[in-house]
């Protein structure tokens, strides 16, 4: 199975904070990169696939990078509704793997 | 809307079964590839399984292989899982999610709002 790695797994930032959590996969998954946030007793929400893809309805201030094994997602101007839980998720190959979280706390 | 409802959650003895259901509603069911998705109190996400669109091809965790069968009713639009042996360490709240593509592993563009399955004697 691919593993995915994030970093790192907890954060504290401020509203307005540019934010940069990490994704590293075992092996290249070319671009097959997803990120979701989820928040406490709710389901995850898909916010970027295909590494850079902004799924629709999700705020611009979001933006993903990255090909091979190596990813980035971006929150340019954290709001205070972003205070959340974001995991990362291969899809290139079955089983799809998730990373294991990172929380992103108020400072 | 696109809306998936899981139900068919609760508390379990080791060993038991149980079925979830994963009701959709909102678009094309019977286009869709369909997951579960599993997530133990306070820890990450654990892909489960899928099953194609047709229901021709189907895939599992190996940590369920053998335990867990997958099953859609296209005419009804749900989804079901069924959780034979249970052991603890399937102790858990799952989701049911569907795929945005062709493929077998996501990403997951719209998922319900899970149920919580408690194995424990």
């Amino acid at each position: 199975d691919i593993q995915m790695t994030q970093s790192p797994s907890s954060l504290s930032a401020s509203v307005g904070d540019r934010v940069t959590i990490t994704c590293r996969a075992s092996q290249s998954i070319t671009s097959y990169l997803n990120w979701y946030q989820q928040k406490p007793g709710k389901a995850p929400k898909l916010l970027i696939y295909a590494a850079s893809t902004l799924q629709s309805g999700v705020p611009s201030r979001f933006s993903g990078s990255g090909f091979g094994t190596d990813f980035t997602l971006t929150i340019s101007s954290l709001q205070p509704e972003d205070f959340a839980t974001y995991f990362c998720q291969q899809s290139y190959r079955t089983p799809p793997t998730f990373g294991q979280g990172t929380k992103v706390e108020i400072k | 809307q696109v809306q998936l409802v899981e139900s068919g959650g609760g508390v379990v003895q080791p060993g038991r079964s149980l079925r979830l259901s994963c009701a959709a509603s909102g678009f094309s069911f019977s286009s869709y590839g369909m997951h579960w998705v599993r997530q133990a109190p306070g820890k990450g996400l654990e892909w489960v399984a899928v099953i194609w669109y047709d229901g021709s091809n189907k895939y599992f965790a190996d940590s369920v292989k053998g335990r867990f069968t997958l099953s859609r009713d296209n005419s009804e639009n749900t989804l079901y899982l069924q959780m034979d042996s249970l052991r603890a360490e399937d102790t858990a709240v799952y989701f049911c999610a569907r795929a945005l593509s062709v493929g077998d592993s996501g990403p997951f563009d719209y998922w319900g709002q899970g149920t919580l399955v408690t194995v424990s004697s």
